[in-house]
């Protein structure tokens, strides 16, 4: 079982609708959970980070994070074509030290 | 710095010769990591910094890959002998602790020919 795991897609949503991304894991010690967006050629950039059961708002994002059942998602809210993107669950996972491990994304496209 | 540098931003180099990577953190960033990116694929773990020491190196791939840090800044990913499947865009992270997030580089994309 991998320990970050995420549908690779594409999600396809239409301009303006909510986009919902789904990210589960393994390791019940897990602390931190993260979302990065990556588009096409460029590196991950941080959009949002929580560390509480529950959610978590940042302008159209909302990062909800469920400890009890492993899992982690990201809603995107009024998508626009410019949040087309791979988006990249990562989570630290115990081991004396704050690593980081990414799954291996899902592709976002945002229709027009 | 203002973000993380990463030089050269690409590299192209015959099968066999040796390559080096360097990376510029966030300055006050202590921890660092490089990243491997295939086309179409995930991030691959290389190897973590906590300041000049490298407590996890447990991603490098052979003994043909290395990489060493100078103190809390520079540092650079040495791989030697270079094949084909070395392509792929090397990233480098780095952050202040594990759970403030990472912030990459714009990384060096390695073609071996």
């Amino acid at each position: 079982q991998k320990e970050v795991e995420q549908n690779s897609g594409p999600l396809s949503v239409p301009e303006g609708a909510i986009a919902s991304l789904n990210c589960t894991y393994s390791d019940r010690g897990s602390q931190s959970f993260f979302w990065y967006r990556q588009y096409s050629g460029k590196s991950p950039e941080l959009i949002m980070f929580i560390y509480s059961n529950g959610d978590k708002e940042d302008g159209r994002f909302t990062a909800q994070l469920n400890k009890a059942s492993q899992y982690v998602s990201l809603l995107i809210r009024d998508s626009q074509p410019s949040d087309s993107a791979t988006y990249l669950c990562a989570v630290t996972i115990e081991g004396g030290y704050q690593k980081v491990t990414f799954g291996t994304g899902t592709k976002l496209q945002v229709i027009p | 710095g203002a973000g993380v540098s990463q030089s050269p931003s690409n590299k192209v180099t015959e099968k066999g010769k040796d390559v080096e990577l360097r990376c510029d953190p966030i300055s006050g960033h202590t921890a660092l990591y490089w990243y491997r990116q295939r086309l179409g694929q995930g991030l691959e773990f290389l190897i973590y910094f906590q300041g000049n020491s490298a407590p996890d190196k447990s991603g490098l791939p052979s003994d043909r890959f290395s990489a060493e840090r100078t103190g809390e800044s520079v540092s650079t990913l040495t791989i030697q002998r270079t094949q084909q499947e070395d392509s792929a865009v090397y990233l480098c992270a780095s952050s202040l602790s594990g759970i403030s997030g990472y912030t990459f580089g714009s990384g060096t994309r390695l073609t071996v020919v």
